[in-house]
């Protein structure tokens, strides 16, 4: 079975700053997806990122960019100049290939603070 | 509509009562998921549906829980002889076509169940 784990319970980062979340997971499969969400007080959860474990590459998408050491098992997510805004829960997620999108398998969440 | 809309917001059950949780999806969108939110956790997955059709409940935790999707639009999540262990928010997601690596979900937020 996979699993997922975040093992930063809660961050903080002043604003404009950069501030790395981590995230390890555990897998016998070789292909998978990589996910982070982002869920503010309203609880809705927001795709921020995502990563195809068969690509080299490190997805970016503006400030924000992984770091995905596929040997390591490892998927973290740095936030760039950093702002407000940004404060909220992160989960890390895991989709194994040919899995029912959706059926994702999710971390605890890192609760990030950005401090102005 | 706009966003996935979900009702009610929060939801207050007695033990051993039983409750129902609606999911109404963006206009058009065929897969429809469920997930479970434990305080402090990860979503967890449910159930997922295909139109009318569900075709993954692996993760309903019990015999207590049904969701139904009868016209391929708003879906339903009973929970019968709530527990107090079924204290959680349930988020539901939807996403335009039939799942598949890339297709992006869109998720509501959340019906807060507690159990008292």
């Amino acid at each position: 079975a996979q699993t997922v784990t975040q093992s930063q319970p809660e961050m903080s980062v002043q604003e404009a700053e950069t501030v790395t979340l981590s995230c390890t997971y555990d897998t016998s499969e070789n292909n998978y997806y990589l996910f982070w969400y982002k869920q503010p007080p309203s609880r809705q959860m927001i795709l921020v990122i995502r990563q195809e474990a068969y690509k080299q590459q490190n997805a970016t998408e503006n400030r924000f960019s992984v770091n995905f050491q596929k040997a390591a098992k490892s998927f973290s997510l740095k936030i760039s100049d950093s702002q407000l805004g940004d404060t909220a829960m992160y989960f890390c997620a895991f989709m194994k290939h040919g899995g029912s999108q959706g059926n994702l398998i999710f971390g605890k969440g890192t609760k990030l603070s950005v401090k102005p | 509509g706009a966003g996935v809309s979900q009702s009610p917001r929060y939801k207050v059950a007695k033990r051993g009562q039983d409750v129902a949780l609606r999911c109404d999806p963006i206009s058009g969108h065929v897969s429809l998921f469920w997930y479970q939110q434990a305080l402090g956790q990860g979503p967890e997955f449910l159930t997922y549906f295909q139109n009318e059709a569900q075709l993954d409940k692996s993760g309903l935790p019990s015999d207590r829980f049904f969701a139904e999707r009868p016209e391929g639009s708003v879906s339903t999540l009973k929970i019968q002889r709530t527990q107090q262990e079924d204290s959680a928010v349930y988020l539901c997601a939807s996403s335009f076509q039939a799942p598949r690596i890339g297709e992006k979900l869109f998720f509501g937020s959340g019906t807060q169940l507690s159990v008292l």
